[in-house]
């Protein structure tokens, strides 16, 4: 499986919102509604932040918001806040006879 | 409290091994599925291997063959056997609880929603 595609990074100024983009393929994100994403933050474990592609856990603010539309999965957060500053990934099923989960290369997120 | 806490990492030459160990608190290995997945430095997540509550075990194909996962039921922790181990194998090694959802019938991987803190293996003569 080759890696889901993430742009290296991005950037906002507190107060905006930002979207980073996650492309699969049919196999993959297309398929199935079973895209994750995770901030991590320099040094640290990653955190899951969004699973299900739009679900939320518990703790986790609803700034932060998932999407999908054809194989290309979405997470935005508004109102950027300056501890939003991290790395993202995302993570996709991939559907097989055996376990294969793909990652994204990862974002980083800038807040200006 | 939910948590997982690893630990084994350490500096090995090329060739050589290593066992990471992954303690669980909170919830119980053997009844999840259970990830390592790692980093290298400065680089992106890449999931390495995972065991199933019912005991099968899948690899990634550039561990295939050198790492073996595994649990011990009555320590509630998680493994990783590391053989023959290649510089490019250093990096952050993380263990990680598979959330699963049910697709067609079938426990699938959902998310990683339990992360440990990971261990450091350097790989280098």
């Amino acid at each position: 499986q080759s890696a889901l595609t993430q742009p290296a990074s991005v950037s906002g100024s507190p107060g905006q919102s930002i979207t980073i983009s996650c492309t699969g393929t049919s196999s993959d994100v297309g398929s199935y509604n079973l895209v994750s994403w995770y901030q991590q933050h320099p040094g640290k474990a990653p955190k899951l932040m969004i699973y299900e592609g739009s679900k939320r856990p518990s703790g986790v603010s609803n700034r932060f918001s998932g999407s999908k539309s054809g194989n290309t999965a979405s997470l935005t957060i508004s109102g950027l806040q300056a501890e939003d500053e991290a790395d993202y990934y995302c993570c996709s099923y991939a559907g097989s006879s055996t376990f294969d989960v793909v990652f994204g290369g990862g974002t980083k997120l800038t807040v200006l | 409290e939910v948590q997982l806490v690893e630990s084994g990492g350490g500096l090995v030459q090329p060739g050589g091994s290593l066992r990471l160990s992954c303690a669980a608190s909170g919830f119980t290995v053997s009844s999840n599925y259970m990830s390592w997945v790692r980093q290298a430095p400065g680089k992106g997540l890449e999931w390495v291997s995972v065991i199933y509550s019912g005991g099968s075990t899948y690899y990634a194909d550039s561990v295939k063959g050198r790492f073996t996962i595994s649990r011990d039921n009555s320590k509630n922790t998680l493994y990783l056997q590391m053989n023959s181990l290649r510089a490019e194998d250093t990096a952050v090694y993380y263990c990680a609880r598979d959330r699963l959802v049910v697709v067609a019938a079938t426990p699938v991987h959902d998310a990683f929603d339990i992360w440990g803190q990971g261990t450091m293996v350097t790989v280098s003569s």
